[in-house]
């Protein structure tokens, strides 16, 4: 089993859809969860930096997390054409020099116009 | 503020070849990361510096990969000798330190191998 699980889609919506994009994980030490998004022949973007349970939200973006199922989420809000790019989820157990991000292989989001 | 910059962005070699991946993090970050990218996958992290230390390489390919950071500033990442399964995208990334890591990445090199 893969410690970070990500359906890669592809997910394509409307604009003006809410977008719901999910991660599961395995290591139950991961207390750290981010979200990138990385348009095409781009590097990834920092979106969303959570510690720990519970929800943060920053605009149009939610990002959730609930330890208890391992299970992480962001949602997308009022999507926009510039939403359009892939979004990955990532994972760290601890600060300090033990700190290492596991990536999921990230969904393809495409919003229509 | 001037983000992390790499070069070149693309390079094509052939199997065997050597090629050499250059980045310069965000001024005054002390870690600095290198990451794989395979088509269709998430990053993989390959080495993490710690100013010109090495504090993480357990992924790295050491037949074949070396990376430096000279000065505790730039860095160069190395393939020698390429093998096809090598083509990948290959990120750089920089953090204020290991407490504050928020990472931030450059746009990456392109690597094909024939």
């Amino acid at each position: 089993q893969k410690e970070v699980e990500q359906d890669p889609g592809p997910l394509s919506v409307p604009e003006g859809a809410i977008v719901s994009l999910n991660c599961t994980y395995s290591n139950s030490a991961f207390q750290y969860f981010m979200w990138y998004r990385q348009y095409s022949r781009k590097g990834p973007e920092l979106l969303m930096y959570t510690y720990s349970s519970g929800n943060k939200e920053d605009g149009r973006f939610t990002a959730q997390v609930d330890k208890s199922s391992k299970y992480i989420s962001l949602f997308i809000r009022d999507s926009q054409p510039s939403d359009s790019a892939t979004y990955l989820c990532a994972m760290a157990n601890s600060g300090g020099s033990n700190y290492k991000l596991t990536f999921g292989k990230g969904t393809l989001l495409t919003v229509n116009p | 503020e001037a983000g992390v910059a790499q070069s070149p962005r693309y390079k094509i070699i052939e199997k065997r070849q050597s090629v050499a991946f250059w980045c310069n993090p965000i001024s005054g970050h002390a870690t600095l990361y290198w990451y794989q990218q395979i088509l269709g996958q998430g990053p993989k992290l390959l080495i993490q510096f710690q100013n010109n230390g090495v504090v993480d390489d357990s992924q790295l390919p050491k037949d074949r990969f070396s990376a430096e950071r000279l000065k505790g500033v730039d860095s160069t990442l190395k393939i020698q000798p390429a093998k096809l399964e090598d083509s990948a995208v290959y990120l750089c990334a920089s953090s204020l330190d290991l407490v504050v890591n928020i990472q931030y990445f450059g746009a990456g090199t392109r690597l094909s191998v024939l």
